[in-house]
């Protein structure tokens, strides 16, 4: 079936850092979705982009949906302590079935 | 949360025994899904309903059936757990399937010994 890659796995940044992450897929997708995770919760929605090209943002969080239409990025700037939690990406195939990466970990150092 | 209730939100039980979860919505969506997620990978869907008696496989049904009489639950019920059935299990609702993004509910912990 269909695979994303999710990288990195895990990441420890100090408070104030900027934070990258990305998916690749070998397949098109019509719909890149990012969603956090935290303990005992849902994933809840942070950032849907819909078009190839589209930079959208959501407070500190920026994510764009790449050209190709095979991988996207989000971007957090300026850490604080409640951005710990995982994160996922998630990209709707033409069945309009979502297709889930593995997670992003984000951890903060004390 | 977007008026998305699982229950039971854990359970324990054993092999071989039927085990029913519910998802209950109070938006008047049209889609529900059911997932599972187990450490290392993403979610996974298991069934969806795209209406009142309409539902169909995803990706993981084997050992999973579910159904939709009203509009606002989806059942997933596992026939004769087992221990490979271990995991959290997450209920989605959609307002449509197209450029409509799912929203979950908190999830249910089950445990098959």
């Amino acid at each position: 079936g269909q695979q994303l890659n999710q990288s990195p796995q895990s990441m420890f940044i100090q408070e104030g850092e900027d934070v990258s992450m990305n998916c690749t897929s070998s397949s098109i997708f019509n719909t890149w979705l990012w969603y956090k995770q935290e303990p005992g919760e849902g994933p809840v929605l942070l950032i849907a982009l819909y078009k190839a090209g589209e930079l959208t943002s959501n407070g500190r969080l920026t994510a764009q949906f790449g050209i190709t239409r095979k991988d996207s990025f989000l971007n957090i700037s300026a850490s604080i302590p409640s951005d710990v939690g995982i994160y996922f990406c998630a990209g709707q195939d033409s069945n309009y079935q979502l297709i889930w990466g593995a997670g992003t970990k984000l951890i903060i150092k004390p | 949360d977007a008026g998305i209730t699982q229950s039971p939100r854990h359970k324990v039980t054993e092999t071989g025994t039927p085990v029913t979860l519910r998802c209950h919505q109070t938006e008047n969506h049209r889609y529900m899904y059911w997932y599972r997620q187990d450490p290392g990978h993403g979610l996974r869907l298991i069934h969806y309903s795209y209406g009142v008696k309409d539902t169909d496989k995803g990706e993981v049904s084997d050992g999973y059936s579910v159904s939709r009489s009203k509009t606002e639950d989806f059942l997933l019920t596992l026939e004769s757990a087992t221990s490979s059935q271990t995991s959290v299990y997450f209920c989605a609702i959609s307002a449509g399937s197209g450029n409509q993004p799912q929203h979950f509910g908190d999830g249910t912990r089950l445990s098959i010994l």
